[in-house]
C-alpha cells in the first residue's frame, strides 16, 4: 500500500465551482501534512499546510484534516481556470524521519 | 531571497556519460531533497539530507546515482553511468525543518534526456 493515495483525476469543474481534492495516508502517527500545486512544466509550489484536526481556510482554499480517518482534504471554492494545475497531497511521518512522501496528484482541470 | 536554484535547466546527453546536477539550498535551511519525476512514476524522492548528512537515501534507484552535500550551500546528484531511463526531471527541495513543520521550497529542476 503506498504511503499517501490520492485520485489521480482528471477532476473537471466549471467554473465558479467548488473544487474537492482527497488524499489518504497510511501512518497513524503523521503530523504535519501539505499541498502543492504544479502547473505544468513548473515545480511543485506550497499553497497550504495543516497540523491539527479540523479546518483551516486561506482565501479560496480550505484544507481539512481527520486524522482518526487517515484523510486530508482541499477544497478550492470559486474554481478559476488558472486553478488547473496538478495537486500534490505531501505528508510527513512522525517517528524522526523527516521523509516527506508525496501522493501521485490529482490533475484539476477547470473550464470556463 | 534567491530560493532554491539548480543547474542545468536543461541537459541532453548520451547513453554511458556521466551526468551531475547541482543545487543552491535557501540560505539557512537544514534540509536538502532530491526528486525525480516522470509521468509513469510521479515524483519519488531520491535521497534526502539534514544538516548536510544523508539521512535516507533508500530511493536511490541504483549504484549508478550517488549524492553529496560537501557543505551546507550546495549538493550535487550524479548519474554515472547515464541510461535513456534515467530520463526525467530531477527536482531539488529544502526546508527547514522542525518536529512538526517542514515545508519544502523546490528549484526550477533540471531536466535530463538521456539518449
Amino acid at each position: 500500500q503506498k504511503e499517501v493515495e490520492q485520485n489521480s483525476g482528471p477532476l473537471s469543474v466549471p467554473e465558479g465551482a467548488i473544487a474537492s481534492l482527497n488524499c489518504t495516508y497510511s501512518d497513524r502517527v503523521s503530523q504535519s501534512f501539505f499541498w502543492y500545486r504544479q502547473y505544468s512544466g513548473k515545480s511543485p509550489e506550497l499553497i497550504m499546510s495543516i497540523y491539527s484536526n479540523g479546518d483551516k481556510e486561506d482565501g479560496r482554499f480550505t484544507a481539512q484534516l481527520n486524522k482518526a480517518s487517515q484523510y486530508v482534504s482541499l477544497l478550492i471554492r470559486d474554481s478559476q481556470p488558472s486553478d488547473s494545475a496538478t495537486y500534490l497531497c505531501d505528508s510527513h511521518p512522525a517517528g524522526g524521519y523527516n521523509k516527506l512522501i508525496f501522493g501521485a496528484g490529482t490533475r484539476l482541470a477547470v473550464h470556463p | 531571497d534567491a530560493g532554491v536554484i539548480q543547474s542545468p535547466r536543461h541537459e541532453v546527453t548520451e547513453m554511458g556519460q556521466e551526468v551531475t546536477l547541482r543545487c543552491k539550498p535557501i540560505s539557512g535551511h537544514n534540509s536538502l531533497f532530491w526528486y525525480r519525476q516522470t509521468m509513469m512514476r510521479g515524483l519519488e524522492l531520491l535521497i534526502y539530507f539534514n544538516n548536510n548528512v544523508p539521512i535516507d537515501d533508500s530511493g536511490m534507484p541504483e549504484d549508478r546515482f550517488s549524492a553529496k552535500m560537501p557543505n551546507a550551500s550546495f549538493s550535487t546528484l550524479k548519474i554515472q553511468p547515464s541510461e535513456p531511463r534515467d530520463s526525467a526531471v530531477y527536482f531539488c527541495a529544502s526546508s527547514l525543518w522542525t518536529a512538526n513543520t517542514g515545508e519544502l521550497f523546490f528549484g526550477e529542476g533540471s531536466r535530463l534526456t538521456v539518449l
